[in-house]
């Protein structure tokens, strides 16, 4: 019930395009849904977080679209960009986020 | 601000062997947190401090693996004795417990254990 499961393992889009990453989750206690980026050799970085009260959240050209009913998130990459390339982590919390449980990430490789 | 900042970067050791990973948390933040990255198990919380007190340890996978945190500008991830099955990449990340938003956890580039 803790798990987050995330999908595709990995993403080949063309540059331009639109990159899209699906989490799924069971425990309804998690209120707290945040996207990491990772590029080689580094940490994770936050990217973009969304709380459930809320059906999408937008920051440039990345998007987290939620749905609470079926207990779904996904992250839109408009407009994929070659420095996009990298691994994508989705992830969920609870109390205050502390206790994250990370999905097992995602690589996108965008074409130049 | 430097970031979160860890050593070693690199350790290759040989089974058997004492590892200890240090890690320097972003000043301020009130938690700390160890996390582990394979391939195999993707990234797993291993354990994690508020305020230089362990709160939940229970990712941590074996007696072997202990970590500490004496003072809030300090923390070590141990493993002793060391296995090859412990080659990762270990992360340390730090998260202040206030402000929007309050879940972000700054990481640190982490460092590549491997156990020979």
């Amino acid at each position: 019930q803790q798990q987050v499961k995330q999908s595709p393992q990995s993403l080949i889009v063309q540059k331009g395009g639109i990159s899209i990453i699906n989490c799924a989750y069971e425990n309804t206690a998690f209120d707290y849904f945040p996207w990491y980026q990772q590029f080689p050799g580094k940490g994770p970085a936050l990217l973009i977080a969304i709380r459930p009260d809320v059906s999408e959240k937008k920051e440039g050209r990345f998007t987290i679209s939620f749905n609470k009913s079926a207990k779904q998130f996904s992250l839109h990459i408009m407009d994929s960009q070659p420095g996009d390339s990298a691994t994508y982590f989705c992830a969920a919390s609870s109390g205050g986020g502390f206790k994250t449980i990370f999905g097992a990430g995602t690589r996108l490789f965008v074409k130049a | 601000d430097a970031g979160v900042i860890q050593s070693p970067r690199h350790e290759v050791t040989e089974m058997g062997q004492e590892v200890t990973l240090r890690c320097k948390p972003i000043s301020g933040h009130d938690y700390l947190f160890w996390y582990r990255q394979t391939m195999m198990r993707g990234l797993e919380l291993l354990i994690y401090f508020n305020n230089n007190v362990p709160i939940d340890d229970s990712g941590m996978p074996e007696d072997r693996f202990s970590a500490k945190m004496p003072n809030a500008s300090f923390s070590t991830l141990k493993i002793q004795p060391s296995e090859p099955r412990d080659s990762a990449v270990y992360f340390c990340a730090s998260s202040p417990s206030l402000g929007e938003p309050q879940s972000e956890q700054f990481f640190g580039p982490g460092t590549r254990l491997t156990v020979l």
